[in-house]
């Protein structure tokens, strides 16, 4: 099975920050990777997919990159709303398997 | 108005058995394949089972192949997933989720499975 990897698991950032999350894939994907983001008690929200497609609705500021193993989620200015935990996602060979999860907090 | 609405969760000792439901509204069920996608409490997200638009081919995840079973009445527009022979580890939030683009792109609010004697 494919392993991903997210660094960092928690990061600490002020408001109007530009903020890097790293996603890596213990083998080739592609550019078959997602990123949601989550708020404490809800579900889960589609951000990006295959890799740097911004899913319809979601704000400008948040963008993605990278192929093979190695992939970013960036937010370009970190907002209030954005204080969440963010999740990379990749599909191969009918498995889905997701990130340990990166907490963003203040 | 597109959503995704879970029931059925509950409290069940080790070894008992549920069935997970999933009502879809607001967009063609019967075009989309679908995902349970579960969380233990206070832990990441994992992918569990899914099931193609027509119910042509189903792909579970190695913790519970064997024990779960996903299933879908596209004349209902719900996705089902029975859970049998139940652990502690299958305590979880279970979401389902519709897929688009190979991704999760649409989910709804959870039903909370705990195991429990």
């Amino acid at each position: 099975d494919i392993q991903m990897t997210q660094s960092p698991s928690t990061l600490s950032a002020s408001v109007g920050d530009r903020v890097t999350i790293t996603c890596r894939a213990s083998q080739s994907i592609s550019r078959w990777l997602a990123w949601y983001q989550q708020k404490p008690g809800r579900a889960p929200n589609l951000l990006i997919y295959r890799a740097s497609t911004l899913e319809s609705g979601v704000p400008s500021r948040f963008s993605g990159s990278g192929s093979g193993t190695e992939f970013t989620l960036t937010i370009s200015s970190l907002q209030p709303d954005d204080f969440a935990t963010y999740y990379c996602q990749q599909y191969n060979s009918s498995l889905w398997t997701f990130g340990q999860g990166t907490k963003v907090e203040i | 108005q597109v959503q995704l609405v879970e029931s059925g969760g509950g409290v069940v000792q080790p070894g008992g058995s549920l069935r997970l439901s999933c009502a879809a509204s607001g967009f063609s069920f019967s075009s989309y394949g679908m995902h349970w996608v579960r969380q233990a409490p206070g832990k990441g997200l994992e992918w569990v089972a899914f099931i193609r638009y027509d119910g042509s081919d189903k792909y579970y995840a190695v913790s519970v192949k064997g024990r779960f079973t996903i299933s879908r009445d596209n004349s209902k527009n719900t996705l089902y997933l029975q859970v049998d022979s139940l652990r502690d580890e299958d305590t979880a939030v279970y979401y389902c989720a519709k897929e688009q683009h190979v991704v999760f792109q649409l989910w709804g609010h959870g039903t909370l499975v705990t195991v429990s004697s």
